[in-house]
């Protein structure tokens, strides 16, 4: 069975200072993988998506994240946080084919001081 | 495109009342989803429909949860008795088939409190 690993609760940063989040999934072969964000009181609103080919990803909101099969990561990476990146970051994968049935990591909280 | 839309947006009721909560996917879209997101248990599916047929519904919690899907445009999440417990927020979602996978799109999810 699939599964994501998101294994920071919490995180806090310095506006202006880089930030990665990490994501670690299982999955017999690759996955589709996504990035959502959730801002207090709101959906989710989907960041970025890997489905295929370039592993780097650009995604809205100024952020990327880096496929890396070796290690079943998929880091979410911004160079530069802003007050307004405070909230909540689902990391999700997807199987292939079939209903492609999607499994939600438990979420990064993401504090963002001046 | 308005996005899915969820009514109501908040909803407080008492333990015992009856609770529907309502959802309209993005047109076009064949999939539709339930979640429930709790402190405790994160994001949980609920149950998923695919051309309006309810597929899967093992992550419906028991026999007081049920939901339908009467035509591509409308589903609904009825909660009847409502317990305290089942004090969550949840989220209609929709399905896009992109050239290669498909993509998941969020409602802004109801906040329901039973007291």
């Amino acid at each position: 069975a699939q599964s994501v690993t998101q294994p920071d609760i919490h995180i806090t940063v310095s506006e202006g200072a880089s930030l990665e989040l990490r994501c670690n999934y299982s999955y017999g072969a690759t996955p589709y993988l996504f990035w959502y964000v959730q801002s207090p009181g709101q959906g989710l609103q989907l960041l970025l998506k890997y489905f295929s080919g370039d592993t780097l990803v650009q995604g809205i909101k100024g952020f990327e994240a880096e496929f890396k099969r070796s290690q079943s990561s998929f880091n979410l990476r911004k160079p530069s946080v802003h007050w307004s990146d405070a909230a909540e970051y689902f990391c999700a994968v997807a199987s292939r084919g079939g209903y492609q049935k999607v499994t939600f990591g438990t979420g990064t909280k993401l504090q963002v001081i001046p | 495109d308005a996005g899915v839309i969820q009514s109501p947006r908040h909803e407080v009721t008492e333990m015992g009342q009856e609770v529907t909560l309502r959802c309209k996917p993005i047109s076009g879209h064949d999939y539709l989803f339930w979640y429930r997101q709790t402190m405790m248990r994160g994001l949980e599916l609920l149950i998923y429909f695919n051309n309006n047929v309810p597929i899967d519904d093992s992550g419906m919690p028991e026999d007081r949860f049920s939901a339908k899907m009467p035509n591509a445009s409308f589903s609904t999440l009825k909660i009847q008795p409502s317990e305290p417990r089942d004090s969550a927020v949840y989220f209609c979602a929709s399905r896009h088939r992109d050239f290669e996978g498909e993509t998941q799109y969020f409602g802004p999810g109801t906040r329901l409190l039973v007291l």
